[in-house]
């Protein structure tokens, strides 16, 4: 089956330390991008990447950082400088550009921080 | 990217269609609307999306006005599985992100 994953579905850290969050996609797409969403609220875009090698920040990229060394791949690493962590993070990818709108996402990770 | 509003909740019977509104009243000529849900604890999925013309495909019909300042997402036979937050996004051609704002929760009831 061609998706998304995204592991794990539930993940615990202490304040301090750094977590990266995995995303993996068999969809053979070019864009992928990281979304947080909080209680109640709509998600909102952390980083994108358009091609391996490449990306760029969203509104909220404060204290995240992302690397795109492979197409399939797009992990998301939370830092101790991102003041409120705790959230739920949505990994989702598009064929391409032209096609960004039409997003398929991951099932999410639920990121606590104590 | 233009600004939509939908109302923040609605119920559906089972079995009915559902129509969920969309105002963007500030839409630019080069702007796509586009509907996705999600299901709760789910990510979200794509629903439809169109430009001037209505659009229909397996999953709902969107229609839009004339004018392009609002439109309306129909569920036409809606289940329990389709209990979700259904978001109503403009997008500009070729940008690469998608601004999710509230959107309409949506309880189908039987």
């Amino acid at each position: 089956d061609g998706g998304i994953t995204q592991s794990p579905k539930y993940l615990f850290r202490k304040e301090g330390q750094n977590v990266t969050l995995s995303c993996e996609q068999n969809l053979n797409h070019d864009a992928m991008y990281w979304y947080r969403q909080d209680p109640g609220q709509g998600l909102r875009l952390i980083y994108y990447s358009q091609i391996v090698n490449d990306f760029q920040k969203g509104d909220i990229a404060e204290g995240y950082s992302v690397s795109r060394e492979k197409k399939e791949s797009f992990p998301l690493t939370v830092t101790s400088a991102q003041k409120n962590p705790t959230a739920f993070y949505l990994c989702a990818s598009s064929r391409d550009r032209d096609r960004g709108g039409e997003q398929y996402f991951g099932p999410g990770t639920r990121l606590t921080v104590t | 990217d233009a600004k939509t509003t939908q109302p923040p909740s609605m119920d559906c019977a089972e079995g009915r269609a559902a129509n969920l509104p969309c105002n963007h009243s500030t839409i630019s000529g080069n702007e796509y609307v586009y509907w996705y849900r999600q299901i709760h604890s789910q990510g979200p999925q794509y629903i439809i999306h169109g430009l001037k013309n209505n659009e229909t495909n397996e999953m709902a019909s969107l229609i839009i006005t004339e004018d392009r300042k609002s439109s309306t997402l129909i569920l036409p036979h809606a289940t329990l599985r389709d209990t979700a937050v259904y978001y109503c996004i403009a997008r500009r051609i070729n940008d690469y992100k998608l601004s999710f704002g509230a959107g309409t929760t949506v309880t189908v009831r039987a």
